[in-house]
């Protein structure tokens, strides 16, 4: 596709609930990072995959917090037994090998944990 | 770990004025990236430097890159009202990951 896309826009879990966040990256991108982004701060590091490789996952605040690309495009984030604390913007970045171009975006998933 | 860290955290100006932001690393980076973040969006990529002391111009906006490689800066000349938003410098190790600073919003009266 033309950008990074990710799914759901919004999603509202309900404390202890699993969810899963998808992101779809641009065509022909090896590598894709997952951010965590709290109000008013920048990005967290949370996870990167070069093709299906899950290269680091140092960022990943728990082991409720799982991961995913097996066939080297679509990821998958998810978490598991939700908490308050999980409640942010989740990002999706998609980049070349060179990485040159920078990372390019998703628009996001905005979790919110009652 | 890698730290990177921004300031001013907030920035007013008034139209036409100019806007610096500083952005420094904890450890020696192979590069630097520059992203904007317009309030409700997100991160979308504006440059990367790379060679140290690098200068990079896109129209009114001047990227530089430190010589000793752990340090940049964003400077905006005459700013205008798109220019709103939140500017985040991101610093990469040779490990691969970038990581972000708080970034620096940016409010602009007309």
């Amino acid at each position: 596709g033309a950008g990074v896309s990710q799914s759901p826009r919004y999603k509202v879990a309900k404390r202890g609930q699993d969810v899963a966040l998808r992101c779809d990256p641009i065509s022909g991108h090896v590598s894709l990072f997952w951010y965590q982004q709290a109000l008013g701060q920048g990005p967290e590091f949370l996870t990167y995959f070069q093709n299906e490789a899950q290269l680091d996952k140092s960022g990943l605040p728990s082991d409720r917090f799982f991961a995913e690309r097996p066939e080297g495009s679509v990821s998958t984030l998810k978490i598991q037994r939700t908490q308050q604390e999980d409640s942010a913007v989740y990002l999706c970045a998609s980049s070349s090998r060179t990485g040159g171009n920078g990372y390019t975006f998703g628009s996001g998933t905005r979790l919110t944990v009652v | 770990g890698q730290q990177v860290m921004q300031i001013p955290q907030y920035q007013h100006v008034q139209e036409g004025e100019d806007f610096t932001t500083y952005c420094n690393s904890s450890t020696t980076l192979s590069n630097i990236q520059w992203y904007k973040q317009r309030p409700g969006g997100h991160p979308v990529f504006l440059i990367q430097l790379v060679k140290s002391g690098e200068v990079k111009k896109q129209k009114r906006l001047t990227f530089q890159f430190g010589e000793a490689k752990k340090n940049s800066s964003l400077h905006i000349t005459a700013t205008q009202t798109t220019d709103v938003g939140t500017y985040f410098c991101a610093g990469r190790t040779n490990a691969g990951k970038s990581t972000f600073g708080d970034g620096t919003t940016l409010t602009v009266k007309p």
